[in-house]
């Protein structure tokens, strides 16, 4: 089992809806997490992370912690075509050297 | 703006070669990574350092050696190249429990 899983995709969504990616993981020790995105061709960038159990909102993108069912969510409002990427989840574990810990990403598409 | 570069966007070399992918961050922060991302498999720890001349073999490390001599710059080794080694390899770097940066990545292909 890999320490952390995403669904590959592609998942398509309307334009104007919410995209919903999930992720899971293995390691009850894992403290935080992020959601990167990535473009096709482009290096990864940081849209948020999540340290406590709940939800955390920015802007459009929210993220859901649920350490007890271990998963973290990212939810996007209002999808726009630009939101069409890779999106890339990761936990850091406690004692790790701060090295995080790689989903292998799923491929949003966005429908205009 | 934080800054993260890597030497090469795209880098043809042939079986058997020494590669030498470098990378340079501005940040002052105290770790970096090297990855390789493939389709499929996502991103893949070759190697990373925690400090000058520090080092540690990450989930891949076989085929490639690092060096870190100065604390902004981590050289990524490719002794051999091998067609096997034909990746995007990125660079990246973090301080503590912040943010961690990426390179615009390089695209090797060995022929």
């Amino acid at each position: 089992q890999k320490e952390v899983e995403q669904n590959s995709g592609p998942l398509s969504v309307p334009e104007g809806a919410i995209a919903s990616l999930n992720c899971t993981y293995s390691d009850r020790g894992s403290q935080s997490f992020f959601w990167y995105r990535q473009y096709s061709g482009k290096s990864p960038e940081l849209i948020m992370f999540i340290y406590s159990n709940g939800d955390k909102e920015d802007g459009r993108f929210t993220a859901q912690l649920n350490k007890a069912s271990q998963y973290v969510s990212l939810l996007i409002r209002d999808s726009q075509p630009s939101d069409s990427a890779t999106y890339l989840c990761a936990m850091e574990r406690r004692d790790s050297n701060y090295q995080l810990i790689w989903g292998a990403g799923t491929k949003l598409i966005i429908k205009p | 703006d934080v800054k993260v570069t890597q030497s090469s966007r795209y880098l043809v070399k042939r079986t058997g070669e020494k590669v030498f992918l470098e990378c340079v961050q501005d940040m002052d922060h105290e770790n970096m990574f090297w990855y390789r991302q493939d389709p499929g498999l996502g991103l893949r720890l070759i190697y990373f350092s925690y400090d000058v001349k520090m080092k540690e073999k990450g989930d891949i490390p076989e085929g490639y050696s690092v060096s870190r001599e100065k604390k902004e710059r981590f050289s990524l080794i490719l002794e051999s190249a091998s067609t096997n080694q034909t990746s995007m390899y990125l660079c990246a770097s973090r301080q503590s429990t912040d943010t961690q940066y990426f390179g615009p990545g390089t695209r090797l292909t060995v022929l």
